[in-house]
């Protein structure tokens, strides 16, 4: 079975531009869930997406958006970018939302660099 | 709001030895879940080991064990016979359980691990 694919997996960008990431979750999973990886704040959780709806949200500004569409792919978008935003962004896929014996599979992440 | 601490930023071991990894945590919830992830330099996270908060046992998977402390919200994961594949970042992480529970993951900030041979 194919594991969780991301694409680009690597992108660079110029402040105040806007940058649309996708993720194509494990044949099957319905959950998906992004976060972002810094050097300086770790791990942070994004969002997550269940059966095309907005399960939970983190903390971050309403530049931060995304959606999942019916067959579970995912994209987040990101407006008016930062410097700040640069970051590596993970995205990773379950079978369903907050089951007990779920299990969350990464996907290799994509690389943003803001200019 | 759930905290994860991970104060060692960095570890080494000799190839062969047994290494511990530390995690302490913050909640007030009694059911969770708590995980150790690993991410090599490929940057491909990696699930190591799962254990329920409501399990006394502690979970072992091949070289992999944990020291799950629930009163003192302890999470250490314990690497037996070191490999050189072994070398990468370890991320403990936390997962509530109870009603209306989601499948968002909060992490620490990573211990480094390194294996000298």
């Amino acid at each position: 079975k194919a594991g969780v694919t991301q694409t680009p997996r690597y992108l660079i960008k110029t402040r105040g531009q806007q940058v649309t990431l996708s993720c194509s979750p494990i044949s099957g999973h319905r959950s998906v869930s992004w976060y972002q990886q810094t050097p300086g704040q770790g791990l942070q959780f994004l969002f997550e997406y269940f059966s095309e709806t907005q399960r939970n949200k983190g903390n971050f500004p309403g530049r931060f958006s995304g959606r999942q569409f019916s067959n579970s792919r995912s994209e987040m978008n990101v407006s008016t970018l930062e410097l700040g935003d640069s970051a590596l962004y993970l995205c990773a896929s379950s079978l369903v939302s907050g089951a007990p014996t779920d299990t969350q599979y990464f996907g290799p992440g994509t690389r943003l660099t803001v200019l | 709001a759930q905290t994860v601490t991970q104060s060692q930023p960095e570890m080494s071991v000799q190839e062969a030895e047994t290494v511990t990894l530390s995690c302490t945590y913050d909640t007030s919830e009694s059911d969770y879940y708590l995980f150790w992830y690993k991410q090599p330099p490929s940057r491909q996270m990696i699930l190591v080991i799962r254990q329920e908060a409501y399990k006394q046992q502690n979970a072992t998977e091949n070289r992999f064990s944990v020291n799950f402390q629930k009163a003192a919200k302890s999470f250490s994961l314990k690497i037996s016979d070191s490999q050189l594949g072994d070398a990468a970042m370890y991320f403990c992480a936390y997962r509530s359980r109870g009603a209306g529970a989601n499948s968002k993951l909060t992490f620490g900030k990573g211990i480094t691990l390194s294996v000298r041979p």
